[in-house]
């Protein structure tokens, strides 16, 4: 069951311009939604992460939004760059559930052209 | 400071043969988590630890698979007998239990790209 459904699977943007990541989730007990990325050949690494009680919040060229109502959450990277060009994750999770598992979406990959 | 340490980065095996997949977590941390990776599927949790004792395993696909955490300072996949359907990208993830409210980042390592011919 997949409880995490991202969109698209893949990307391709030109330099300078805006990466859209999508992420719908089903279970509206989950309370914490990081964004992992990954390198080639490297394991996935925390980016950013927000909490169901703000709607954004931004670090640097990436920003996180958030719609309770609508279950969704997406992932804007500004001013994309070459070194932007990863595997993008979203995630999702009870934080006070027994164990607390992160749940992953199916991730996407962003080319970013020179 | 040292990250998750996995070994082997790299095996190639043939089918029937056994796998072991080491992990080493960061020192401190007490959440252990076993991931599989493929182009297919994506990263599929396999079982994790607290405190060394496993919590949740339901996503092991067969009893072929078996994981152990004899110490907090180690784990080992076992696969027996490999199947060319297992290859894949194996992760190991570690995370450190704050007091109260954990919001814990996961601490992947660099992974062990499993190949069964």
């Amino acid at each position: 069951q997949q409880q995490v459904k991202q969109s698209p699977q893949s990307l391709i943007v030109q330099k300078g311009g805006i990466s859209i990541i999508n992420c719908a989730y089903e279970n509206t007990a989950f309370d914490y939604f990081p964004w992992y990325q990954q390198f080639p050949g490297k394991g996935p690494a925390l980016l950013i992460a927000i909490r169901p009680d703000v709607s954004e919040k931004k670090e640097g060229r990436f920003t996180i939004s958030f719609n309770k109502s609508a279950k969704q959450f997406s992932l804007h990277i500004m001013d994309s760059q070459p070194g932007d060009s990863a595997t993008y994750f979203c995630a999702a999770r009870r934080i006070k559930a027994a164990g607390n598992k992160l749940t992953f979406g199916g991730g996407t990959r962003v080319l970013v052209k020179p | 400071d040292a990250g998750v340490i996995q070994s082997p980065r790299h095996e190639v095996t043939e089918m029937g043969q056994e796998v072991t997949l080491r992990c080493k977590p960061i020192s401190g941390h007490n959440s252990l988590f076993w991931y599989r990776q493929t182009m297919m599927r994506g990263l599929e949790l396999l079982i994790y630890f607290n405190n060394n004792v496993p919590i949740d395993d339901s996503g092991m696909p067969e009893d072929r698979f078996s994981a152990k955490m004899p110490n907090a300072s180690f784990s080992t996949l076992k696969i027996q007998p490999s199947e060319p359907r297992d290859s894949a990208v194996y992760f190991c993830a570690s995370r450190r239990r704050d007091r109260g409210f954990n919001t814990g980042e996961l601490f992947f390592g660099e992974g062990s790209r499993l190949t069964v011919l």
